[in-house]
């Protein structure tokens, strides 16, 4: 079964700290990964898909298809940053989630 | 553009009765996907809709839940006999024909049974 799996409900950092949210994905061919975004009382919404490999808000995130991961990074911080954040596999017509991370970055 | 508009945003119902929710894609858009999240979890795939078409139902329950993209109007998602495992966050998203992996979301309708 496609499987997406965040291990940390929720990370916790100060202002200028790096972060690392990290996303594990079950491999099923070549596999199209997605982070996604969810401000408070906002809606979902994408911050980086991997096959642009772009840089969005300062956070970059590498397929690493060794270890099977697409982890979210940032070197610093900032409290505007304090988000729900799902790592998301598009396989088959669906998109797969996992269970999000709570980011709360402390001033 | 509007975006993807959900309503309503949300939904109150007592065990038994119908909760109905719509969701109007992009503009452009004719794919259309459901998702419902319930507390503590991620998102779950529901179903997937083009107009309509249902292209894949594998994440409905097999009882009491129906969808559908009709030619005109906003996708609709019925529930019926809403029972209490049915509240929860239940999220709209659309994507273009082009490439149906870039998908816009709505900003969801909270189902609350009592």
């Amino acid at each position: 079964a496609q499987r997406v799996t965040q291990p940390e409900k929720l990370l916790s950092v100060f202002k200028g700290a790096p972060v690392e949210l990290k996303c594990n994905y079950s491999y099923s061919g070549s596999p199209e990964l997605f982070w996604y975004v969810q401000y408070s009382r906002q809606r979902l919404q994408l911050l980086l898909r991997h096959i642009s490999r772009e840089s969005i808000k300062g956070f970059t995130a590498d397929l690493n298809k060794g270890e099977t991961s697409f982890h979210l990074k940032k070197p610093f911080a900032q409290e505007e940053d304090s988000a729900m954040y799902y790592c998301a596999q598009y396989n088959f017509n669906k998109f797969y989630f996992g269970s999000g991370t709570k980011l709360n970055v402390k001033p | 553009n509007a975006g993807v508009m959900q309503n309503p945003r949300h939904l109150v119902r007592r065990r038994g009765q119908e909760a109905r929710l719509r969701c109007s894609p992009m503009k452009g858009h004719s794919h259309v996907y459901w998702y419902r999240q319930l507390p503590e979890e991620g998102l779950k795939f529901m179903v997937y809709l083009q107009k309509e078409n249902i292209i894949d139902e594998s994440g409905m329950p097999k009882e009491r839940f129906s969808a559908e993209f009709p030619k005109e109007g906003p996708s609709i998602l019925r529930i019926q006999q809403v029972v209490r495992g049915d509240s929860a966050a239940y999220f709209c998203a659309s994507s273009p024909l082009t490439y149906a992996a870039e998908a816009f979301f709505g900003q969801g309708t909270r189902l609350t049974v009592v």
